[in-house]
């Protein structure tokens, strides 16, 4: 069966620095790779996904990811963090083959002023 | 115009009872979802619809019992509601079952 992990259950950042949150999955074939953020008391928001083609995929918000096979991981990245992205953030994968659209644990970014 | 959207939006109810959260999306997607969230933020999936018709049905108690009088609406009932029930509820939808989700603003259901 295919799951998630993301490592950083919390990660604190201050504004304007970069980000990297870490994603690693499993799954036989090439999968469907999603990142998603929740704010406070919202509903989960689409940031980016990964079908096929280029590795290094573009999102909204100024964040991307980068799919690299070899290590099973899909990271997300942000050049430089705004206060406004203080939020959990989820990795997904899937589905595919019969396989349900699985979520990771999240990783709840704070950001420092 | 919202998207997704569910009511109520908060649900304070007694352990035992019965209530319902409706879920309507405006998108023309042929496949909606039900999911609960727990106090640790772990997202889980309960159901998926593809145009009214029961695609997953993940181990969730029947006493859950998702109603889709069309494509355009995904109801959660829940009888007999218990301490454990506690959580949010989302509900999402998507063009097909590969494509990314449109998620509600969350259920916040409690119980006393």
């Amino acid at each position: 069966a295919q799951s998630v992990t993301q490592p950083d259950i919390h990660i604190t950042v201050s504004e304007g620095a970069s980000l990297e949150l870490r994603c690693n999955y499993s799954y036989g074939a090439t999968p469907y790779l999603f990142w998603y953020v929740q704010s406070p008391g919202q509903g989960l928001q689409l940031l980016l996904k990964y079908f096929s083609g280029d590795t290094l995929v573009q999102g909204i918000k100024g964040f991307e990811a980068e799919f690299k096979r070899s290590q099973s991981s899909f990271n997300l990245r942000k050049p430089s963090v705004h206060w406004s992205d203080a939020a959990e953030y989820f990795c997904a994968v899937g589905p595919q083959r019969g396989q349900n659209f699985v979520f990771g644990p999240g990783t709840r970014l704070s950001v420092l002023p | 115009d919202t998207a997704v959207s569910q009511t109520p939006k908060y649900l304070v109810t007694q352990m035992g009872n019965d209530k319902s959260i409706k879920c309507e999306q405006n998108l023309g997607h042929d496949t909606m979802y039900w999911y609960k969230q727990d106090s640790k933020k772990f997202l889980k999936i309960m159901f998926s619809y593809n145009n009214k018709e029961l695609i997953i049905n993940e181990t969730v108690p029947n006493r859950f019992s998702p109603k889709s009088p069309d494509k355009a609406h995904l109801n959660l009932h829940i009888n007999s509601l218990e301490l454990g029930d506690s959580a949010v509820y989302f509900c999402a939808s998507s063009r097909q079952g590969d494509q990314p989700q449109h998620f509600g603003d969350g259920t916040r259901l409690s119980i006393l």
